[in-house]
């Protein structure tokens, strides 16, 4: 089946790493992506990795992927105000529907 | 360059009613989807319309609808709404391959009352 797995919260104080946790289930999807949601906002795109990738950095994002675990995680480093949100994992399951966590409240601590 | 834009921005309606939502992809994407996200929810995938036509749907009934235009803008129909149906629904622009990701609007804010 199909299915994305986040914790719900997460509290960092400004200046430290984030470590946000995704666990998937369809060993089939070739990317998986990265999203962030402000609070009545739409979704946007932080980054993505392709299936064969174990890491891809980007600026103060880091994406670790394992594939024999199916667990992708995301590294902010230097966390700021500004990073507090709420962040998706997605997977594609081999098919053209991005299907979502429930999303991890980023809560950054001034 | 004009992200994908939606309208209208809010909506309210009651049960029964019928609404009808807009979306425009971003310059140079030819693909749309529309997801649904309940408030605490992450987004839940509703179709993908891809040369005018429904390329792939989710697990939503037969009162959703759509349509894709030839200058690829995209309406979402719902009929007979229900209570249930008050959520954010998300438009998506990609490219037909979307590897890259898909490129989220701001959202229509639908009520039913």
């Amino acid at each position: 089946g199909e299915d994305v797995e986040q914790s719900l919260f997460l509290s960092v104080r400004e200046g430290d790493s984030s470590v946000i946790n995704c666990t998937y289930t369809d060993s089939s999807s070739t990317y998986l992506y990265w999203y962030k949601q402000e609070p009545g906002a739409g979704l946007q795109l932080l980054t993505y990795i392709f299936s064969n990738m174990d890491m891809k950095q980007d600026q103060r994002l880091t994406v670790l992927l394992n594939k024999k675990d199916k667990h992708l995680s995301l590294r902010i480093a230097d966390t700021q105000t500004g990073d507090s949100a709420i962040y998706f994992c997605a997977e594609t399951g081999g098919t053209y529907k991005y299907i979502f966590g429930t999303g991890t409240r980023l809560k950054v601590l001034a | 360059d004009a992200g994908v834009t939606q309208s209208p921005t809010h909506l309210i309606k009651t049960r029964g009613q019928q609404v009808t939502l807009r979306c425009s992809p971003k310059s140079g994407h030819d693909t749309v989807s529309w997801y649904q996200q309940a408030l605490g929810q992450g987004p839940q995938f509703i179709f993908q319309y891809y040369e005018e036509e429904e390329r792939q749907r989710g697990n939503f009934p037969d009162r959703f609808s759509g349509h894709q235009f030839p200058n690829y803008s995209s309406e979402l129909n719902v009929n007979a709404l229900l209570l249930g149906d008050s959520a954010l629904y998300l438009c998506a622009s990609s490219l037909v391959l979307a590897g890259r990701g898909q490129f989220f609007g701001p959202g229509t804010r639908l009520t039913v009352l």
